[in-house]
């Protein structure tokens, strides 16, 4: 099972700055199938990045993806009050799909 | 428009077994493969299995192997999870959510908070 890592746990910021959130896999994720999904309180994850770098549907520009083998990054280029979030990284490059534990970005 | 639109909430004795549903609508069913997700309070998400409406084809978690079953009726565009010999630690919220093949999840249905109490 690839084991994915998020980094920092909580991230403190004030709208109009920068996020960077990170993700580690354990081994390296095929074809890059590396996905991230925004949550909020009592709602369900929405997808935000899919195949590392591609937004999905709706997605605002600010939100970019990068990376390959085994680190990936999450960038938020100026926060907005909405992107205040849990947010989750997961890996489906192996048929045991398998989420990272979250970053918490929270307003500061 | 895409939905997917979970069952009720429930509360289940330790022991029991629940089975939970997934209507979908706004898409070809068969086009899609359903993943069964669930969160514990405060916690992340774990990857429960997947099913694939064209032919049945079920791939399960190992760690609820053995536990969970999930069928689908396609008359009806409704996938079923069902975990047997509930425990206190499934207590969770189960999401249903969509993939073209074995992808990214595009769309996930609201949840189901199952509570396993006795």
């Amino acid at each position: 099972e690839i084991v994915l890592t998020q980094s920092p746990g909580t991230l403190s910021l004030s709208p109009g700055e920068r996020a960077t959130l990170s993700c580690r896999t354990s081994q390296s994720v095929g074809s890059n199938y590396l996905a991230w999904y925004q949550q909020k309180p009592g709602q369900a994850p929405r997808l935000v990045i899919y195949g590392t770098s591609s937004r999905a549907t709706g997605i605002p520009d600010r939100f970019s993806g990068s990376g390959s083998g085994t680190d990936f990054t999450l960038t938020i280029s100026r926060l907005e009050p909405e992107d205040f979030a849990v947010y989750f990284c997961q890996q489906y490059g192996s048929s045991r799909y398998t989420f990272g534990q979250g970053t918490k970005l929270e307003i500061k | 428009q895409v939905q997917l639109v979970q069952s009720g909430a429930d509360v289940k004795k330790p022991g029991a077994s629940v089975r939970l549903s997934c209507k979908a609508s706004g898409y070809s069913f068969t086009s899609y493969y359903i993943h069964w997700v669930r969160q514990a309070p405060g916690q992340g998400l774990e990857w429960m299995g997947i099913i694939k409406p064209r032919g049945g084809d079920t791939t399960y978690a190992q760690k609820i192997q053995g536990r969970v079953t999930m069928t689908m009726d396609t008359s009806t565009s409704t996938v079923y999870m069902e975990l047997s010999s509930l425990r206190s630690e499934d207590t969770a919220i189960y999401y249903c959510a969509r993939s073209v093949l074995e992808y990214y999840f595009d769309h996930w249905g609201q949840g189901t908070l199952v509570t396993v109490s006795s």
